[in-house]
């Protein structure tokens, strides 16, 4: 149960688009197409943007995006708005009942 | 609408026990698993541990696995944490959040948190 691996930040000035990439193995982010991404603003609760590799919740914009390849999924922000500036966070199921999640990556729009 | 309020944190010596709640309302509890999620301060998420709807499997980090139990009451839509021999390690913001319908550890809704801080 190792966590995922992301880059510790990113960032973009607004208008721009930037991707946050998630790695793991094929224990997890390999196998299952069950990967999540949360945005979470300083001070404030995980808020889920993504689920299923690309799917959207009702009311996230469609500049968040999702997708995966191999062992390695990939959350892209398009059109950067400065209250995109937040910690993103990737998780997946890894079997056996089990989750995981990536450390973190911190957004910034210039 | 859809709240997860956690309460019973605290400031707790080592080596002591502690069970956080987790009261749930705005939808059918007994329809959804739960999940708690800690986030030590400065740090990322970490998934603890999981419960199914109606309470008959659960699901534990290595991390956690056999001082961490959860369980729930559907009678109260409530859901339970008992952490024990509680470890330095244990200082985090503990979040319970509800699974997805449809995709078991896709957390849809997230409580604000609460504080758990192990020290003597």
């Amino acid at each position: 149960q190792s966590a995922l691996t992301q880059p510790p930040s990113a960032s973009g000035s607004p208008g721009q688009s930037v991707a946050i990439s998630c790695t793991g193995t094929s224990s997890d982010v390999g196998t299952y197409d069950y990967v999540s991404w949360y945005q979470q603003h300083p001070g404030k609760a995980p808020k889920l943007i993504i689920y299923e590799v690309n799917k959207r919740p009702s009311g996230v914009p469609d500049r968040f995006s999702g997708s995966k390849s191999g062992n390695t999924a990939s959350l892209t922000v398009s059109g950067l708005q400065s209250e995109d500036e937040a910690d993103y966070y990737c998780s997946s199921y890894a079997g056996s009942d089990l989750g995981v999640f990536g450390g973190g990556t911190r957004l910034t729009v210039l | 609408q859809v709240q997860l309020v956690e309460s019973g944190g605290g400031v707790v010596q080592p080596g002591r026990s502690l069970r956080l709640s987790c009261a749930a309302s705005g939808f059918t509890f007994s329809d959804y698993g739960i999940h708690w999620v800690r986030q030590a301060p400065g740090k990322g998420l970490e998934w603890v541990a999981a419960i199914w709807n109606d309470g008959n499997k659960e699901s534990y980090a290595d991390s956690v696995r056999g001082r961490f139990t959860v369980s729930r009451d559907n009678s109260k839509d409530t859901l339970y944490l008992q952490i024990n021999s509680l470890r330095a390690e244990d200082t985090a913001l503990y979040y319970c959040a509800r699974g997805h319908s449809t995709s078991w550890h896709t957390l849809d809704y997230w409580g604000q948190g609460i504080l758990i801080i192990v020290s003597s």
